[in-house]
């Protein structure tokens, strides 16, 4: 059972590009969680998905960011017009409801972005 | 507010010793989840051990333990003979369970711990 994958693994983009970020979740996960992290902080909550339906949105979701997970199965995270604040480690994890009854999440090796 | 406290930015810890990482939780839930998670240099979050509010017994997972105080509203992390290989960030995160169903995790600022031969 392979674990979540997520790619690319480090992208340094300029002020301004558009990037997206991958995500492969444990096969059979029907939900799917994105986090970002900054240096010196624990990870916070983006967004999360139940099968393709986007449940929930943090407020840290700006209208330059949108995730998407069209069949279900794997998600994208894009980030519009980047800036230099966006600059993180993003986080996919997914588990599987209901039968992940303590409701943990697992985690992939994140995604590195700095921009420049 | 911050649900989730950890006040060591870093610990230090001898080889073969016990240690124990803190953390205080923050909620009016009386359904919630602590969970404590391992983040080596290499950045995967690597899920530890788990404790449910209702849970009569402190968790156990093999070298790992959970010291639930739920009055105090504290959980702390013990890591028993601990191993070079434990060096890493340690993370505090709690979900709550309100009605409406769950929520997202929610994780503190973490602990670094350095393990010492």
């Amino acid at each position: 059972d392979t674990g979540v994958s997520q790619n690319p693994r480090h992208k340094i983009t300029k002020r301004g590009q558009n990037v997206t970020f991958r995500c492969d979740p444990i096969s059979e996960h029907n939900r799917l969680y994105w986090y970002r992290q900054t240096l010196g902080q624990g990870p916070e909550f983006l967004t999360y998905f139940q099968n393709e339906a986007q449940l929930e949105k943090s407020r840290l979701l700006s209208d330059r960011f949108s995730a998407e997970r069209p069949k279900g199965s794997f998600s994208t995270l894009e980030i519009q017009r980047t800036e230099q604040g966006d600059s993180a480690m993003y986080l996919c994890a997914s588990n599987m409801i209901p039968r992940e009854s303590k409701g943990a999440i697992y985690f992939g090796e994140g995604s590195w972005l700095t921009v420049v | 507010a911050q649900k989730i406290t950890q006040t060591q930015p870093g610990m230090f810890v001898q080889e073969k010793e016990a240690v124990t990482l803190d953390c205080t939780y923050d909620t009016s839930d009386p359904s919630y989840g602590l969970f404590w998670y391992k983040q080596p240099s290499s950045g995967e979050m690597i899920f530890l051990i788990y404790q449910g509010s209702y849970d009569q017994q402190n968790a156990t997972e093999g070298r790992y333990s959970l010291n639930f105080q739920k009055a105090r509203k504290s959980a702390n992390l013990v890591i028993s003979a601990s191993q070079l290989g434990d060096s890493a960030m340690y993370f505090c995160a709690m979900r709550e369970v309100p009605i409406s169903g769950n929520t997202p995790l929610v994780f503190g600022k973490g602990t670094r711990l350095s393990v010492i031969a």
